[in-house]
């Protein structure tokens, strides 16, 4: 199931919203999405699962939304600590897919 | 909480077998969960290379699964990746992670993750 994800990159200032898309080719089971945040030299944070539930510790900022083969993440009000490199990923058919990534940097 | 650390050699061989070991503190591996290993090439996207039940099950990656080995070692809180006849396109970060699985069946995403070890592949 090959994920797609727009915009490639995103330039944004802080306290502005950022929508984040991520298509699959086919339709992801049960909604078994993921998000994470990836910074320079860092392993990949989840952020995001079961397309709309977020992770352990995200703040209320970062929202998820969508089923079938599309879904958004939405950034209601960008903080400096954001800006960074998003992945989708699912986990409802084999083999697990990863998004290309969108890079989301300061305008 | 739940850690992960990979270790292993940064370099190896065209041609040769990589080995990385993941260590876990603060969860017995037994206990359940799917444990993960996902690579990243040098400036790329995420490609998740298998994974292994606390049962022992294993599920990877049709690409990778001619090359492949994923063990657990209950007893040593470890769980091991071996990929055989490397090349360079094998140059990546390589994380461990464990996967959390979704309501019903076998579909994981990943928390907690290591931090990453690179690996190159060169002569």
């Amino acid at each position: 199931n090959v994920l797609t994800q727009s915009p490639g990159t995103l330039s944004l200032s802080p306290g502005e919203g950022a929508t984040l898309s991520c298509r699959a080719s086919q339709s992801v089971s049960s909604s078994y999405l993921a998000w994470y945040q990836q910074k320079p030299g860092q392993a990949p944070r989840p952020l995001m699962y079961g397309a709309s539930t977020r992770a352990t510790g995200i703040p209320d900022r970062f929202s998820g939304s969508g089923s079938g083969t599309d879904f958004t993440l939405t950034i209601s009000r960008l903080e400096p600590e954001d800006f960074a490199v998003y992945y989708c990923q699912q986990y409802g058919s084999s083999p697990i897919t990863f998004g290309q990534g969108t890079r989301l940097e300061i305008k | 909480q739940v850690q992960l650390q990979e270790s292993g050699p940064g370099l190896a061989k065209p041609s040769e077998t990589l080995s990385l070991t993941c260590t876990v503190s603060g969860y017995s591996i037994s206990s359940g969960y799917y444990w993960g290993w996902i690579r990243q090439p040098p400036g790329k996207g995420l490609e998740w290379i298998g994974s292994i039940y606390h049962s022992g099950i294993t599920y990877y990656n049709p690409s990778l699964t001619s090359r492949v080995t994923i063990s657990v070692d209950t007893s040593k809180s470890q769980f091991s990746l071996r990929l055989t006849s490397v090349t360079a396109a094998d140059t990546a970060v390589y994380y461990c992670a464990r996967g959390v699985i979704g309501a019903a069946g076998w579909g994981h995403w990943f928390d907690p993750w290591g931090q990453g070890t690179l690996v190159t592949v060169s002569s």
